[in-house]
């Protein structure tokens, strides 16, 4: 079946600008996750959706960054006023309900010039 | 919160070698689960395995090989006869914490199979 797909794929965009990046998660998949890539950091959590439970926002870094899952499915990273530190892979993942595997889709390169 | 080290920052084999890559965790669960995931240069991450702590047993699949030892806290994997198709990077995981099921991810191992 269809795995998690990403969109875009890259984005290059200027210091200043909002962003926003989307994700598709497996079909049937209840929990929703996003992590950030970067060189320095390494792999990090930003926000998990799990069903109709409140999302766990503890790894967003700063209240520029957002997201929302509608209607159970889709998800949308926004980052606002766009900082060159920003500048990552942002990954999605999902997961069934009955396991914790992580299943991640080929990630957003963003480019903040 | 749990913490997951990879202390093997690069390791570079030639093809049919065998290699095994480290991994040690730090966990305050008495059941946990612990992840290896393959990033390969086209960058997505490919799940690999998830262990439970249950399981003691060694995983085979394949060339791949997993050796679970709780008595210190390693979960290490090993490729039998290295193929080039074999390089990326590879990362062990862990959920952050009881209860969360987000993951914390050690700071992976590059592997480089020369031919």
């Amino acid at each position: 079946g269809a795995g998690v797909s990403q969109s875009p794929s890259n984005k290059v965009t200027e210091k200043g600008k909002d962003v926003e990046l989307r994700c598709d998660p497996i079909s049937g998949h209840t929990a929703l996750y996003w992590y950030r890539q970067s060189l320095g950091q390494g792999l990090e959590f930003l926000i998990y959706f799990q069903g109709n439970s409140a999302p766990d926002k503890s790894g967003l870094p700063s209240d520029r960054f957002s997201a929302e899952r509608t209607g159970g499915s889709v998800s949308t990273l926004t980052i606002q006023r766009t900082q060159q530190e920003d500048s990552a892979v942002y990954l999605c993942a999902s997961s069934p309900q009955v396991t914790d595997t992580q299943y991640f889709g080929p990630g957003t390169r963003l480019t903040v010039l | 919160a749990q913490k997951v080290t990879q202390a093997q920052t690069e390791i570079s084999v030639v093809e049919k070698e065998d290699v095994t890559l480290d991994c040690v965790y730090e966990t305050r669960d008495t059941t946990y689960y612990l992840f290896w995931y393959k990033q390969p240069p086209s960058g997505e991450l490919v799940f690999l395995i998830r262990r439970n702590s249950f399981d003691e047993q060694n995983e085979i699949s394949g060339r791949y090989s997993w050796n679970f030892q709780k008595s210190t806290s390693s979960f290490n994997f090993t490729i039998t006869a290295s193929q080039v198709v074999d390089s990326a990077v590879y990362f062990c995981a862990q959920p952050m914490d009881t209860g969360r099921r987000a993951l914390t991810f050690g700071s992976g191992t590059r592997l480089q199979v020369q031919p």
